[in-house]
């Protein structure tokens, strides 16, 4: 069974990096697929912020394109997420999935709050 | 950018009743559609892709039609466990987008 587990400060200050992990077990990621983020602010729905394939290309939202960065780190079998200059409105629970265009599997999400 | 827009974004409902939640796309995805179950805490579990096949161990009660700019979910006979938000997503882009949720509450 694929699982996904999320990892990071659930306390950023504005104006530095947001930093998340994200260890996959069940699978290895170096095998196939795409691997994503998306995030869920309060009160409001779901974002899709990018995408990292398990040979290391990504493809990010435009409206979040400057700031973040992804990753793979497949000795970890990680992935990590960094959205740089982060403001109040980067608070949100975000979450970590394995993508196939649609997604599959998701970790149970992490809180950060940029304050 | 696709928008997504759901409704309704509030339902009440009680155990036993059949809920249709809709999920309109700003111009035609062919049938390139997710559904989503969130709950708090809880992983989101995937539903329904490609508009209309259920994922391998979701309910039978639970069914997705349409295509083009007009979906829907249907859940046959709500269980308690089904209370819960839930999000459609298409991804006939390179730009993946969600409706807004809906949330289906106890009545």
């Amino acid at each position: 069974q694929v699982q996904l587990q999320e990892s990071g400060p659930g306390l950023v200050k504005p104006s530095d990096t947001l930093s998340l992990n994200c260890t996959v077990s069940g699978y290895s990621i170096s095998t196939g697929y795409y691997w994503g983020w998306i995030r869920r602010p309060p009160g409001k729905g779901l974002e899709w912020i990018g995408s990292v394939h398990h040979s290391g290309g990504t493809y990010y939202n435009p409206s979040l394109e400057s700031r973040v960065s992804m990753s793979i780190d497949a000795s970890k079998n990680q992935f990590s997420l960094k959205l740089t200059s982060v403001t109040a409105a980067d608070t949100a629970l975000y979450y970590c999935a394995r993508e196939r265009r649609d997604f599959d599997y998701w970790g149970r999400g992490t809180l950060v709050t940029v304050s | 950018d696709i928008q997504m827009t759901q409704s309704p974004s509030t339902l009440s409902a009680s155990v036993g009743d059949r809920v249709t939640i809709t999920c309109r796309a700003s111009q035609s995805i062919g049938y390139w559609l997710a559904w989503y179950q969130v709950k708090p805490g809880i992983a989101p579990k995937l539903l329904i892709n490609k508009a209309s096949s259920l994922e391998s161990g979701v309910p039978s009660r639970f069914s997705g039609s349409g295509s083009g700019t007009e979906f829907t979910l249907t859940i046959s006979s709500l269980q308690p466990d089904d209370f819960a938000t839930y999000f459609c997503q298409q991804y006939n882009s390179n730009l993946w987008t969600f409706g807004q949720g809906t949330k289906v509450e106890i009545k």
